[in-house]
């Protein structure tokens, strides 16, 4: 069964205090490897995709990097508007569109 | 990126009630739409996926004769809250993945928050 966890449940930085989330997957197959933010009351946005072992990707103060069991959300210096939940969610791609979510990350960023 | 659009942002009805929650694509075609139930604090949960064209398939543990879903066009999926009970409030988004894209990104909507009395 794919399986997809996150660590940790929650997280507050000082606002510039650099850290990482943490997305560790067990997804036969992984085709793509996804993470999205989401604020209170409203949809998922997406972030980033990734799709090979060594890939990253960098987006303002976040940037996503794969190995083949995990992966990982760097953000730099936050600011208070970084605060959300962090969804990672895996894609095998076995004949449909389906997503395997974990559980996310609150992220509270204090000024 | 590709825009999804739900329609209502919010609803509050009686028990007993139906009541219909509206996803659409905006700027892309979608053959496959997936409707999520998120309970607060909690992930999103994977209802059912709707297909454009033929059945809907569901997880396990979701009644299909209580969640009706509807693919009416490449561009809109129906979900039906029947005789809706306040166990069903909770807050529904759809997702679609934009097959033009070059990773198959699935792109969610807003969400519609569902609040039965």
């Amino acid at each position: 069964e794919d399986q997809v966890t996150q660590s940790p449940e929650a997280l507050r930085l000082q606002e510039g205090e650099s850290s990482s989330l943490n997305c560790s997957y067990t997804v036969s197959g992984l085709r793509g490897l996804f993470w999205y933010r989401q604020d209170p009351g409203k949809g998922p946005e997406f972030l980033f995709t990734l799709y090979s072992a060594g890939e990253e990707k960098e987006k303002e103060r976040l940037k996503a990097t794969l190995t083949k069991k995990e992966s990982f959300l760097h953000i730099t210096a936050p600011k208070p508007e970084d605060s959300a939940t962090y969804l990672c969610a895996g894609y095998s791609g076995a004949g449909s569109y389906q997503l395997t979510f974990g559980k996310g990350t609150k992220l509270s960023v204090i000024p | 990126g590709a825009v999804v659009s739900q329609h209502p942002s919010w609803v509050i009805c009686k028990s007993g009630t139906s009541v219909k929650i509206e996803c659409r694509s905006l700027d892309f075609q979608a053959t496959t739409m997936f409707w999520y139930r998120q309970f607060p604090k909690q992930s999103l949960m994977l209802m059912a996926t709707s297909n454009e064209g033929s059945k809907a398939t569901y997880e396990q543990g979701v009644e299909k004769d209580k969640f009706l879903i509807n693919h009416a066009s490449l561009t809109l999926s129906t979900l039906t809250v029947t005789s809706a009970h306040p166990e069903d409030s909770s807050f529904y988004i759809c997702s679609a993945p934009n097959r033009q894209g070059p990773y198959n990104e699935q792109f969610f909507g807003p969400g519609t928050r569902l609040t039965v009395l």
